[in-house]
């Protein structure tokens, strides 16, 4: 049962547009992320932010940007997709009293730009 | 630069089998070593973890060992089932860290026939 949720599922853009995707979660945890999964499976992490007003880059460069006005939603922008912006995205949470929380993921959006 | 490196990329057992993800890293700094298992479909949730005080650990029909003079650590499946299809993933961080330092392996597809 999901306490995180992502939309959309599934989204076919074409280049150019500019998308977000949603990410809240209900379980008040403040440090939330976001992950781009290739289709070979390996997660790469992309942004990250340990609460309100506060976001980070991850270990992989990406050209989309993220805020966090909320604690309960962390919205991913991408300006202008592109082909190479095709991807699975994750978003996920953790508490950030406790060491080594787990994360807690969302089910995912699949992006294609076509 | 890959801290975490998973083997194998894929595997398929029959039902009843052992089947064994091994993964190896490189910071000694690493004191925490989680393991993750995705479904199609869905993100990835937290399937159990060990601390380098132990050398294993059991929940269920997972097993984790963990070799910290070779810096290698194993997932095992006891008795695994066509219901344990998945991908798994290896994890480390360092202790007291958040999980925006979590390290993933590149991810292990599983398939039990039955």
């Amino acid at each position: 049962e999901a306490d995180i949720y992502q939309t959309p599922r599934y989204l076919v853009i074409g280049t150019g547009k500019k998308i977000t995707l949603e990410c809240s979660q209900t379980m008040g945890h403040d440090k939330m992320y976001w992950y781009q999964q290739d289709p070979g499976m390996e997660l790469h992490l992309i942004h990250y932010s340990y609460g309100v007003n506060s976001t980070e880059k991850g270990d992989l460069s990406s050209e989309s940007t993220v805020s966090r006005i909320r604690t309960e939603h962390f919205p991913l922008t991408l300006e202008s997709a592109r082909p190479s912006h095709t991807s699975q995205y994750l978003c996920a949470s953790s508490e950030i009293e406790r060491d080594n929380s787990p994360l807690h993921f969302g089910n995912g959006t699949r992006l294609t730009v076509t | 630069q890959q801290q975490v490196k998973q083997s194998p990329q894929s595997l398929i057992v029959q039902k009843g089998g052992i089947p064994i993800i091994n993964c190896a890293y490189e910071n000694t700094a690493f004191d925490y070593f989680p393991w993750y298992q995705q479904f199609p479909g869905k993100g990835p949730a937290l399937l159990i973890a060990i601390r380098p005080d132990v050398s294993e650990k059991k929940e269920g029909r997972f097993t984790i060992s963990f070799n910290k003079s070779a810096k290698q650590f194993s997932l095992h499946i006891m008795d695994s089932q066509p219901g344990d299809s998945a991908t798994y993933f290896c994890a480390a961080s360092i202790a007291g860290t958040s999980g925006s330092r979590l390290t993933f392996g590149e991810g292990t597809q599983l398939t039990v026939n039955p």
